[in-house]
């Protein structure tokens, strides 16, 4: 089955510095990469994902690319602010899967 | 509404107690999942519900009963419990399975203490 590892597992960044985080997945059948953010006590909510027919997806100061060929995707934070300090989960799913997988999430903190 | 809501928001149970946990959506979606989240780990999946149909049983302990009675609602029954199932729950749905998984949308989670 899926397996999705992510690095790192924590990450600090000065505010206004740019914060990348990695996974890598397994099954080349997987097609649906979602990112979510959940800060402490809220629920996760998605904030982008990109599908595999395209290799780089953009919303403000958030990007996600992908690589299918290495199986790598990576989500961009440019410009941080405090308010992105959250833990923040990649996920792969493939078409015939009726269940997303997600990586052991990456705690984000902003220094002011 | 584009909300999943879940009731209760805390919940204290002793191992003997019976209980169910509930949760709602009105978005039209046809796929609804239960998570199981512990502290600093990602959301672990129990169950999948298609089209109110149980489509996946991730070998959760007969301990946890889920139930669909329509497409807008999901329970989860609990009984005889152990402190090791103390947890975050989080219902989550998305619009349908046909085709693979789309935008999960999670409801804000029953705290689940056992004692």
């Amino acid at each position: 089955g899926e397996n999705v590892e992510q690095h790192p597992s924590t990450l600090s960044v000065q505010e206004g510095d740019s914060a990348v985080i990695k996974c890598t997945y397994s099954d080349s059948a997987s097609n649906y990469f979602p990112w979510y953010k959940q800060e402490l006590g809220k629920r996760p909510q998605l904030i982008i994902d990109i599908r595999s027919n395209v290799g780089e997806k953009k919303d403000q100061r958030i990007a996600v690319t992908l690589n299918k060929t290495a199986k790598h995707f990576s989500l961009h934070i440019t410009e941080t602010q405090p308010e992105d300090s959250a833990v923040y989960f990649c996920a792969a799913s493939a078409r015939s899967a009726s269940k997303i997988i997600f990586g052991s999430g990456t705690r984000l903190s902003i220094r002011p | 509404d584009t909300e999943v809501t879940q009731t209760p928001k805390h919940l204290v149970m002793g191992m003997t107690n019976k209980k169910s946990l509930k949760c709602e959506q009105h978005m039209g979606h046809r796929a609804m999942y239960w998570y199981k989240q512990k502290a600093k780990k990602p959301p672990e999946l129990m169950f999948v519900y298609s089209y109110e149909k149980l489509s996946i049983n991730e070998s959760v302990p007969s301990r946890f009963s889920p139930e669909c009675p329509n497409s807008s609602l999901l329970n989860l029954h609990l009984h005889a419990l152990q402190p090791e199932d103390s947890a975050l729950y989080l219902c989550a749905s998305s619009q349908e399975l046909t085709g693979g998984v789309d935008e999960q949308f999670f409801g804000p989670g029953t705290r689940l203490t056992v004692l």
